[in-house]
Parts: C-alpha cells; sequence; structure tokens
C-alpha cells in the first residue's frame, strides 16, 4: 500500500472550516483514498471515498489534486462533536505482501 | 441494517491467562478482520478472513494468538497465555467485498477492550 502522511494533530474552533491534508506520493494507478474518522471508545468509521478531484457528501468534501500525490479532507463548520482521530488509507491489496495500514492518523480537537 | 457486533466490550485478566473475544459481522460480508489498537496508534491489523479462508496473518503472534471464522461468519480471536503488551483494544471489521481492492469500505464494531495485570 502506499505509505500516508498526515499531520499528528490540530485544533481548531467550532464554526470553522477543517482541512487535514495526507501525502500518498507513490500513490498507485488504480488506488483510491479512503479517510475513516475514530471517535474515543469506538472503532474507526468511514467517512469518505474517491479517485480524483473532488468527491462531496453530507459529512465531509475530500479534494485530489490532478497528480494525486496528496489530498485533502475538509470538514465543513466543525463541531465539538467532530474532535476525534482522522485516518487517510490508499491503496490496492494485490498480494500479501501488501498491508492494510492505518498509521497514527490526525488527531483533531475542536475547541469552543 | 445491524452493524459488527463484538463482546466483550471489556476484559480484565492478569498475565498468562487466555481470552477469547467474539465478532458477528454485517450480514453478507465476505471479508473479516481482527485488529489491535494500542492506546494513541492506529489499529494495526492482526488477521484476514475472506469467507472462512485466512488472506493475511502475517503480522498476527501466532504462538499466543489463533482465531478462527467457522462456516464464514463469526469469528474468535484467543490470546492464550495473555502478556502486558497485549492490553488493548481488539477491533472487528467486515467488508462487504473480499478486502482486495482500496474500495472496499471496511465497517468496524466498537471494539474489545483488553486489560492485562
Amino acid at each position: 500500500l502506499a505509505k500516508t502522511t498526515q499531520p499528528i494533530s490540530m485544533d481548531s474552533y467550532e464554526g470553522q472550516e477543517v482541512n487535514i491534508t495526507c501525502s500518498h506520493n507513490n500513490i498507485a494507478t488504480n488506488d483510491y483514498i479512503t479517510w475513516y474518522q475514530q471517535f474515543p471508545s469506538q472503532g474507526p468509521r468511514f467517512i469518505i471515498q474517491g479517485y480524483k478531484t473532488k468527491v462531496t457528501n453530507e459529512v465531509a468534501s475530500l479534494f485530489i489534486p490532478a497528480d494525486r500525490k496528496s489530498s485533502t479532507l475538509s470538514l465543513p463548520r466543525v463541531s465539538l462533536s467532530d474532535t476525534a482521530v482522522y485516518y487517510c488509507l490508499v491503496g490496492l491489496r494485490l498480494n500479501r505482501d501488501d498491508k492494510i495500514i492505518f498509521g497514527k492518523g490526525t488527531r483533531l480537537h475542536i475547541l469552543p | 441494517e445491524a452493524g459488527v457486533a463484538q463482546s466483550p466490550r471489556y476484559k480484565i485478566i492478569e498475565k498468562r491467562q487466555s481470552v477469547a473475544f467474539w465478532c458477528n459481522p454485517i450480514s453478507g460480508h465476505a471479508t473479516l478482520y481482527w485488529y489491535q489498537q494500542i492506546l494513541g496508534q492506529g489499529p494495526k491489523l492482526l488477521i484476514q478472513f475472506q469467507n472462512n479462508g485466512v488472506v493475511d496473518d502475517s503480522q498476527l503472534p501466532k504462538d499466543r494468538f489463533s482465531a478462527e471464522r467457522l462456516k464464514g461468519v463469526d469469528s474468535t480471536l484467543k490470546i492464550q497465555p495473555a502478556k502486558l503488551e497485549d492490553s488493548a483494544v481488539y477491533l472487528c471489521a467486515s467488508s462487504l467485498g473480499l478486502g482486495l481492492k482500496s474500495t472496499d469500505t471496511q465497517y468496524f464494531g466498537p471494539g474489545t477492550r483488553l486489560t492485562v495485570l
């Protein structure tokens, strides 16, 4: 799987837009980019997935530039309940040597 | 639609004891995953089943951990004997597809928090 790099932590305030960027320089042609959200004492939850350009759903938007070497998860008008860890996953498992790697994620802390 | 169920939610044991966790995936999901999540870290894949066959168990400490998925539905993960460093949350996830495509969304259960004293 393509290795990903995310900021370890971010702080923001309620009502702000938050953008979390994930770098994946060696993304392969067939790879999709998937983001998960994890609240304390819960398992990760799928947020959004995309391949190129922009994807939007009721929770977030995902921006992917043309070279696909990075992606940005955008959370509009965050609230305290958006405090969580956000994981970026990239990759296609072609064989057993490809590992599913969550990494440490980005710990987002929303302040009142 | 019911989500992934896990039990127990919490377990406290002493080192060298054994423990078992149970997972019931979403109905119809072919692939089941067990992850270990140590505090402050991301989930680490321990084993992945495709139906009732093992796809990947390369990160499973096989001298003490074992897992099975009988009939391709429920699964159990066992630790025997437990060590202090096994204290973690054990997450079960399932996906509709075979887990080989990056579009295969994983659905996670609430996890079992294990404390080894």
